[in-house]
């Protein structure tokens, strides 16, 4: 299993570009999440996934759209990049409902905006 | 949501016990106590979680305090690998997995050789 894969590894965007992060998943989990960590904080939510087809804002969605294309992808999209989204950004996909607590995290996509 | 508080730094000797706090003293009743680690320049990890009594596994031990107002993630032999952020977040029980995980900036441990 590759558990949870995100493309590309690193980004570099011009301010007003637009990207899309994606985020794959092979464990069959139901539920998925995209993090944003700047440098020296902890992790805070933009948007989650509770189940395919649903999709909720999280801590910090302004600036961001999400996509559940699938049960396996869920995918990140910056319309129009600004510096303050510079960022690394994790997804990650856990089973709701299930007593499965852990959430698996991706390896990170480390984004500037210049 | 409930907050948790821990210490920005410590610093721990390689293959000597390494004991982690954390507090939460808003904790309620439903609240899990999740404990992930990072690796640098990777995606966190699960540890380990508990409700009210103390848990083991393969990676650490989780020590709850009776009140569950503070809690104490246990590494029993540190290793140069576990050097990391050590996050301590609270997570609502819904239905039978947390709800959403709020991280704060959790412990930057380092292990001397």
């Amino acid at each position: 299993n590759a558990g949870v894969t995100q493309t590309p590894k690193f980004q570099v965007l011009k301010t007003g570009q637009s990207m899309t992060l994606q985020c794959a998943q092979d464990m069959n989990h139901n539920s998925m999440y995209w993090y944003r960590q700047d440098p020296g904080m902890g992790l805070r939510l933009i948007y989650y996934s509770a189940s395919e087809g649903t999709t909720d804002k999280g801590e910090v969605p302004n600036g961001y759209n999400v996509s559940r294309l699938n049960k396996r992808e869920f995918s990140l999209r910056l319309e129009s990049a600004a510096p303050s989204q510079t960022s690394v950004y994790f997804c990650a996909s856990t089973s709701y409902g299930t007593g499965v607590y852990e959430q698996y995290f991706g390896p990170g996509t480390r984004l500037t905006v210049t | 949501d409930a907050k948790t508080t821990q210490p920005n730094s410590m610093e721990s000797n390689e293959e000597e016990p390494v004991h982690l706090p954390c507090n939460h003293s808003t904790i309620s009743g439903t609240d899990y106590i999740h404990w992930y680690r990072q690796l640098p320049s990777q995606g966190p990890e699960y540890v380990i979680h508990g409700l009210t009594s103390n848990v083991n596994n393969r990676m650490a031990s989780l020590a709850i305090a009776e009140d569950r107002k503070s809690s104490t993630l246990i590494l029993h032999r540190a290793t140069l690998r576990d050097a990391a952020v050590y996050y301590c977040i609270l997570g609502r029980d819904y239905g039978g997995s947390q709800g959403n995980l709020i991280f704060g900036k959790g412990t930057k441990l380092s292990v001397k050789p």
